[in-house]
Protein backbone atom coordinates (compact mmCIF):
# COMPACT_ATOMS: atom_id res chain seq x y z
CA UNK A 1 0.00 0.00 0.00
CA UNK A 2 0.90 3.51 -0.56
CA UNK A 3 1.50 6.40 2.37
CA UNK A 4 0.45 9.48 1.25
CA UNK A 5 0.63 12.51 3.09
CA UNK A 6 -0.45 16.46 2.98
CA UNK A 7 0.60 19.66 4.26
CA UNK A 8 -0.67 21.76 5.38
CA UNK A 9 -3.55 19.41 7.29
CA UNK A 10 -5.81 22.16 7.71
CA UNK A 11 -5.86 26.22 7.26
CA UNK A 12 -8.29 29.51 7.22
CA UNK A 13 -7.29 31.34 4.61
CA UNK A 14 -8.58 35.73 3.82
CA UNK A 15 -10.86 35.87 0.69
CA UNK A 16 -8.79 36.61 -2.68
CA UNK A 17 -5.88 34.87 -1.32
CA UNK A 18 -4.56 31.62 -2.54
CA UNK A 19 -2.93 28.57 -0.98
CA UNK A 20 -1.16 25.48 -2.30
CA UNK A 21 -1.99 21.86 -1.26
CA UNK A 22 1.20 19.49 -1.13
CA UNK A 23 0.69 15.97 -1.79
CA UNK A 24 3.41 13.44 -0.61
CA UNK A 25 3.77 9.49 -2.00
CA UNK A 26 6.05 7.44 -0.51
CA UNK A 27 6.38 5.45 -3.38
CA UNK A 28 6.71 6.24 -7.00
CA UNK A 29 3.10 5.71 -8.26
CA UNK A 30 1.42 6.16 -12.06
CA UNK A 31 -1.92 7.89 -11.23
CA UNK A 32 -2.34 11.03 -9.16
CA UNK A 33 -5.71 12.48 -8.20
CA UNK A 34 -7.31 15.73 -6.57
CA UNK A 35 -10.30 15.89 -5.49
CA UNK A 36 -13.27 18.30 -3.50
CA UNK A 37 -15.25 17.21 -0.53
CA UNK A 38 -18.02 20.31 0.20
CA UNK A 39 -19.82 19.86 3.46
CA UNK A 40 -22.40 17.82 3.26
CA UNK A 41 -21.52 16.96 -0.34
CA UNK A 42 -19.74 13.75 -1.70
CA UNK A 43 -15.90 13.87 -3.02
CA UNK A 44 -15.69 15.07 -6.28
CA UNK A 45 -12.97 14.34 -8.85
CA UNK A 46 -11.16 17.49 -9.41
CA UNK A 47 -8.30 16.93 -11.77
CA UNK A 48 -5.82 13.83 -12.69
CA UNK A 49 -2.20 14.89 -12.16
CA UNK A 50 -0.07 14.10 -14.83
CA UNK A 51 3.51 13.32 -14.41
CA UNK A 52 5.83 15.91 -16.77
CA UNK A 53 2.46 16.92 -18.61
CA UNK A 54 -0.63 19.48 -17.81
CA UNK A 55 -3.48 18.26 -15.26
CA UNK A 56 -6.36 16.77 -16.75
CA UNK A 57 -9.22 18.62 -15.58
CA UNK A 58 -13.31 17.48 -14.79
CA UNK A 59 -15.81 19.72 -15.64
CA UNK A 60 -16.53 22.70 -13.57
CA UNK A 61 -12.97 23.05 -12.92
CA UNK A 62 -10.61 25.20 -14.64
CA UNK A 63 -6.65 25.64 -14.64
CA UNK A 64 -6.74 29.03 -14.07
CA UNK A 65 -8.35 28.54 -10.16
CA UNK A 66 -6.81 25.07 -9.47
CA UNK A 67 -3.14 24.98 -10.87
CA UNK A 68 -1.89 21.70 -10.82
CA UNK A 69 1.73 20.95 -10.34
CA UNK A 70 3.16 17.29 -10.96
CA UNK A 71 7.26 17.26 -11.42
CA UNK A 72 7.78 13.85 -10.26
CA UNK A 73 6.18 10.24 -9.34
CA UNK A 74 6.11 10.96 -5.97
CA UNK A 75 4.78 14.39 -5.11
CA UNK A 76 1.98 16.89 -6.69
CA UNK A 77 0.73 20.17 -5.96
CA UNK A 78 -2.69 21.95 -5.85
CA UNK A 79 -3.35 25.60 -5.82
CA UNK A 80 -6.92 26.98 -4.99
CA UNK A 81 -6.62 30.68 -6.25
CA UNK A 82 -8.00 33.91 -5.67
CA UNK A 83 -9.93 31.83 -2.68
CA UNK A 84 -13.83 32.54 -2.06
CA UNK A 85 -16.01 31.33 1.20
CA UNK A 86 -17.05 28.54 -0.78
CA UNK A 87 -13.49 26.91 -1.61
CA UNK A 88 -13.98 25.90 2.20
CA UNK A 89 -13.86 22.14 1.49
CA UNK A 90 -11.65 19.24 2.68
CA UNK A 91 -9.39 18.56 -0.21
CA UNK A 92 -7.93 15.01 -1.12
CA UNK A 93 -5.02 13.61 -2.74
CA UNK A 94 -5.28 9.86 -3.94
CA UNK A 95 -2.94 7.76 -5.98
CA UNK A 96 -3.43 4.26 -7.14
CA UNK A 97 -1.40 1.43 -6.04
CA UNK A 98 0.28 -1.47 -8.27
CA UNK A 99 -2.88 -3.24 -8.88
CA UNK A 100 -4.59 0.05 -10.59
CA UNK A 101 -7.99 -0.22 -9.26
CA UNK A 102 -7.03 0.14 -5.58
CA UNK A 103 -7.00 3.75 -4.78
CA UNK A 104 -5.49 5.22 -1.54
CA UNK A 105 -6.07 8.48 -0.08
CA UNK A 106 -3.97 11.02 1.88
CA UNK A 107 -5.28 12.48 5.14
CA UNK A 108 -7.35 15.69 3.98
CA UNK A 109 -6.66 19.74 4.04
CA UNK A 110 -9.27 20.88 5.39
CA UNK A 111 -9.48 24.76 4.36
CA UNK A 112 -11.91 27.94 5.49
CA UNK A 113 -12.15 30.61 3.62
CA UNK A 114 -13.21 33.95 5.62
CA UNK B 1 -23.40 10.16 -16.45
CA UNK B 2 -22.67 7.99 -13.09
CA UNK B 3 -24.32 8.85 -10.20
CA UNK B 4 -24.03 7.25 -6.40
CA UNK B 5 -26.72 7.06 -4.06
CA UNK B 6 -26.54 6.43 -0.60
CA UNK B 7 -29.93 6.41 1.42
CA UNK B 8 -30.60 6.80 4.51
CA UNK B 9 -27.82 9.96 4.92
CA UNK B 10 -27.28 8.90 8.61
CA UNK B 11 -28.29 5.96 10.75
CA UNK B 12 -28.26 5.87 14.62
CA UNK B 13 -27.79 2.18 16.53
CA UNK B 14 -27.18 0.41 19.34
CA UNK B 15 -24.35 -1.54 19.94
CA UNK B 16 -24.25 -5.06 18.72
CA UNK B 17 -26.88 -4.64 16.06
CA UNK B 18 -26.44 -6.51 12.49
CA UNK B 19 -26.59 -3.36 9.86
CA UNK B 20 -27.34 -3.23 6.03
CA UNK B 21 -25.57 0.21 4.50
CA UNK B 22 -27.44 0.87 0.97
CA UNK B 23 -25.80 2.02 -1.98
CA UNK B 24 -26.94 1.97 -5.85
CA UNK B 25 -25.65 3.39 -8.88
CA UNK B 26 -27.08 4.43 -12.65
CA UNK B 27 -24.34 2.87 -15.08
CA UNK B 28 -24.17 -0.89 -14.62
CA UNK B 29 -20.93 -0.52 -16.73
CA UNK B 30 -18.34 -0.25 -13.99
CA UNK B 31 -14.94 -1.53 -13.30
CA UNK B 32 -15.58 -2.08 -9.77
CA UNK B 33 -17.02 -0.82 -6.54
CA UNK B 34 -15.09 0.41 -3.28
CA UNK B 35 -16.74 1.10 -0.09
CA UNK B 36 -14.15 3.19 1.85
CA UNK B 37 -14.80 4.72 5.85
CA UNK B 38 -13.95 8.41 6.83
CA UNK B 39 -13.31 8.99 10.22
CA UNK B 40 -13.93 12.81 11.27
CA UNK B 41 -11.23 15.01 10.40
CA UNK B 42 -9.69 12.43 8.51
CA UNK B 43 -8.93 10.91 4.98
CA UNK B 44 -10.82 7.93 3.28
CA UNK B 45 -10.13 4.28 4.54
CA UNK B 46 -10.65 1.55 2.19
CA UNK B 47 -12.59 -1.23 3.55
CA UNK B 48 -13.54 -3.59 0.46
CA UNK B 49 -13.24 -3.38 -3.12
CA UNK B 50 -15.38 -5.97 -5.41
CA UNK B 51 -14.42 -6.72 -9.15
CA UNK B 52 -17.14 -6.10 -11.79
CA UNK B 53 -16.72 -10.18 -12.00
CA UNK B 54 -17.18 -10.51 -8.27
CA UNK B 55 -20.54 -11.21 -6.27
CA UNK B 56 -18.96 -10.43 -2.73
CA UNK B 57 -15.89 -9.70 -0.81
CA UNK B 58 -15.32 -9.93 3.01
CA UNK B 59 -13.09 -8.94 5.61
CA UNK B 60 -13.65 -9.45 9.57
CA UNK B 61 -17.43 -8.37 10.21
CA UNK B 62 -17.50 -6.67 6.82
CA UNK B 63 -19.64 -8.49 3.88
CA UNK B 64 -20.38 -6.56 0.54
CA UNK B 65 -22.20 -7.63 -2.11
CA UNK B 66 -22.17 -6.40 -5.87
CA UNK B 67 -25.41 -6.61 -8.13
CA UNK B 68 -24.49 -5.05 -11.19
CA UNK B 69 -27.76 -5.51 -13.29
CA UNK B 70 -29.59 -3.79 -11.11
CA UNK B 71 -26.73 -1.22 -9.67
CA UNK B 72 -26.66 -2.06 -6.43
CA UNK B 73 -24.56 -2.97 -3.22
CA UNK B 74 -24.66 -3.50 0.41
CA UNK B 75 -22.28 -3.44 2.92
CA UNK B 76 -23.06 -5.71 6.15
CA UNK B 77 -21.66 -5.02 8.80
CA UNK B 78 -21.79 -7.65 11.56
CA UNK B 79 -22.66 -7.17 15.44
CA UNK B 80 -21.67 -3.13 15.46
CA UNK B 81 -19.85 -1.34 18.00
CA UNK B 82 -19.00 1.76 18.88
CA UNK B 83 -15.77 1.57 17.01
CA UNK B 84 -17.58 1.13 13.79
CA UNK B 85 -19.25 5.03 13.80
CA UNK B 86 -17.76 6.90 10.74
CA UNK B 87 -19.18 7.90 7.85
CA UNK B 88 -19.14 5.05 4.91
CA UNK B 89 -18.69 6.26 1.52
CA UNK B 90 -19.57 3.90 -1.46
CA UNK B 91 -17.71 4.39 -4.98
CA UNK B 92 -17.53 3.25 -8.34
CA UNK B 93 -14.90 3.21 -10.70
CA UNK B 94 -16.04 2.76 -14.37
CA UNK B 95 -14.07 1.43 -17.61
CA UNK B 96 -11.76 3.33 -19.59
CA UNK B 97 -8.29 2.95 -17.43
CA UNK B 98 -8.73 6.64 -16.12
CA UNK B 99 -9.24 5.04 -12.51
CA UNK B 100 -11.46 8.03 -11.58
CA UNK B 101 -13.70 7.42 -8.59
CA UNK B 102 -17.40 8.29 -8.70
CA UNK B 103 -18.64 8.88 -5.26
CA UNK B 104 -22.22 8.69 -2.94
CA UNK B 105 -22.34 11.17 -0.62
CA UNK B 106 -22.12 8.79 2.29
CA UNK B 107 -24.08 7.84 5.82
CA UNK B 108 -22.75 8.92 8.54
CA UNK B 109 -23.27 5.62 10.96
CA UNK B 110 -23.51 6.25 14.82
CA UNK B 111 -23.24 2.94 17.03
CA UNK B 112 -24.56 3.79 20.84
CA UNK B 113 -22.87 1.27 23.31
Amino acid sequence: SAVISQKPSRDICQRGTSLTIQCQVDSQVTMMFWYRQQPGQSLTLIATANQGSEATYESGFVIDKFPISRPNLTFSTLTVSNMSPEDSSIYLCSVTGLAVDTQYFGPGTRLTVL
Amino acid sequence: KQEVTQIPAALSVPEGENLVLNCSFTDSAIYNLQWFRQDPGKGLTSLLLIQSSQREQTSGRLNASLDKSSGRSTLYIAASQPGDSATYLCAVMGWGGSEKLVFGKGMKLTVKP
